[in-house]
């Protein structure tokens, strides 16, 4: 069956750097776009980013453009995102999700939580 | 960027009821419309893609509709199990952006 298995959050002061990972199993990681979606504390949804099946494409939201990078490694079925010079507002739940064309998000990880706080 | 503006924010219901909630977005998304139900520190499930395709092992009570830049979600008899946090969201272009949320509460 379809895992996305997140890891990397905790606690961090802000200005500093994490890489969060998604581990995929189940399917074919290398045949799927791969977004990043996150949710502040008591907050909605917000996209983040997502890379493209082969790594070639990504885009990123606005608010976190030129500080987050998104990658994947797909002979590990990992995909990653390192977060740098983190605010306070970056603070939320992280989820990795598969992008299934047509169908937009159809399996989530469990999330990983970024705290930035001195 | 396209907005997605969810109405209403917070919904009061009975059991038996039927709900309705409501996306608009600033611009026409060619039905590329999601819903997602939330509960709870768990992540989002897929309920309705494409504005109106029923994910599989959804309940048929669930539907959407709509066109343009208008869209609806409909639970046509609500269950105890409905109780949760709705959000609709666009994938017609980046960034995919979603609606404030729906919660669905117990009247």
């Amino acid at each position: 069956q379809v895992q996305l298995v997140e890891s990397g959050g905790g606690v961090v002061q802000p200005g500093r750097s994490l890489r969060l990972s998604c581990a995929a199993s189940g399917f074919t990681f290398s045949n799927y776009f791969m977004h990043w979606v996150r949710q502040a504390p008591g907050k909605g949804l917000e996209w983040v980013a997502v890379i493209s099946n082969d790594g070639s494409q990504k885009y990123y939201a606005d608010s976190v453009k030129g500080r987050f990078t998104i990658s994947r490694d797909n002979s590990k079925s990992t995909l990653y995102l390192q977060v740098n010079s983190l605010r306070a507002e970056d603070t939320a739940v992280y989820y990795c999700a598969r992008d299934m064309p047509i169908l937009c998000y159809d399996y989530w990880g469990q999330g990983t939580l970024i705290t930035v706080s001195s | 960027d396209i907005q997605m503006t969810q109405s209403p924010s917070t919904l009061s219901a009975s059991v038996g009821d039927r709900v309705t909630i409501t996306c608009r977005a600033s611009q026409g998304i060619n039905s590329w419309l999601a819903w997602y139900q939330q509960k709870a520190g768990k992540a989002p499930k897929l309920l309705i893609y494409k504005t109106s395709s029923l994910e599989s092992a959804v309940p048929s009570r669930f539907s959407g509709s709509g066109s343009g830049t208008e869209f609806t979600l409909t639970i046509s008899s609500l269950q105890p199990d409905d109780f949760a946090t709705y959000y609709c969201q666009q994938y017609n272009s980046y960034p995919w952006t979603f609606g404030q949320g729906t919660k669905v509460e117990i009247k």
